[in-house]
């Protein structure tokens, strides 16, 4: 089935390593995004693909980083220049924008929750 | 600055009664709304995406409203039921931020029998 896999679902991190999370995706999407979650806050982005080998920093990107090598692929990387990394992290993808009607729709994974020892 | 706002306070609800959710924006005019359920633990899944041209727009038991006017797009559960137990996410669009898509902080909705 077609969809969007994170890995791993559990993670955790000593203070000052780091970590990088998996997300993988075969909907053929180009535009690929990171997003980070806390209780009781909406999503914030941290980095979103457009094509491959670009990306953009989103609203929340000092501690992170990305690489789009390939178009199934978008991994993060969590820095230890990131002072509050714990959290659920959500990736997504979609079409682009004017490919054909859409409805901009986010298809995303199952989430990565990282906890900071 | 650009600013979502949903009820954060809990909605409790019977069963079979109606449920409605409300998404308030500021400092910005979306072209497009969208609706995502998320449960807990889990990725948001989308609902419904309404266009600032449609006053409603409707999905089986959902209906969303968008009100350009007011700033605000409503969303309806009708005839709940207990697997609409979830939080509910709104995500305002604009056609020239695409990718850059900023979402509500969700209110979560508890369905009883």
């Amino acid at each position: 089935d077609g969809g969007i896999t994170q890995s791993p679902k559990y993670l955790f991190r000593k203070e000052g390593q780091n970590v990088t999370l998996s997300c993988e995706q075969n909907l053929n999407h180009d535009a690929m995004y990171w997003y980070r979650q806390d209780p009781g806050q909406g999503l914030r982005l941290i980095y979103y693909s457009q094509i491959v080998n670009d990306f953009q920093k989103g609203d929340i990107a000092e501690g992170y980083s990305v690489s789009r090598e390939k178009k199934e692929s978008f991994p993060l990387t969590v820095t230890s220049a990131q002072k509050n990394p714990t959290a659920f992290y959500l990736c997504a993808s979609s079409i682009a924008f004017g490919q054909g009607s859409n409805t901009g729709e986010l298809f995303f994974g199952e989430g990565s929750r990282l906890t900071v020892l | 600055s650009q600013k979502i706002e949903q009820n954060s306070e809990a909605l409790n609800i019977q069963e079979g009664k109606t449920a409605t959710l409300t998404c308030n924006y500021t400092n910005y005019s979306p072209a497009y709304l969208q609706w995502y359920r998320q449960d807990p633990g889990r990725g948001p899944v989308f609902l419904l995406l309404i266009r600032e041209n449609e006053k409603e727009k409707r999905k089986e038991r959902l209906k969303v409203t968008f009100d350009t006017t007011l700033k605000q797009s409503l969303f309806h559960i009708t005839a709940s039921q207990p697997a609409d137990s979830a939080t509910y996410l709104c995500a305002p669009m604009t056609t020239d931020s695409w990718g850059k898509f900023q979402f509500g902080a969700g209110t979560q909705v508890v369905v009883t029998p």
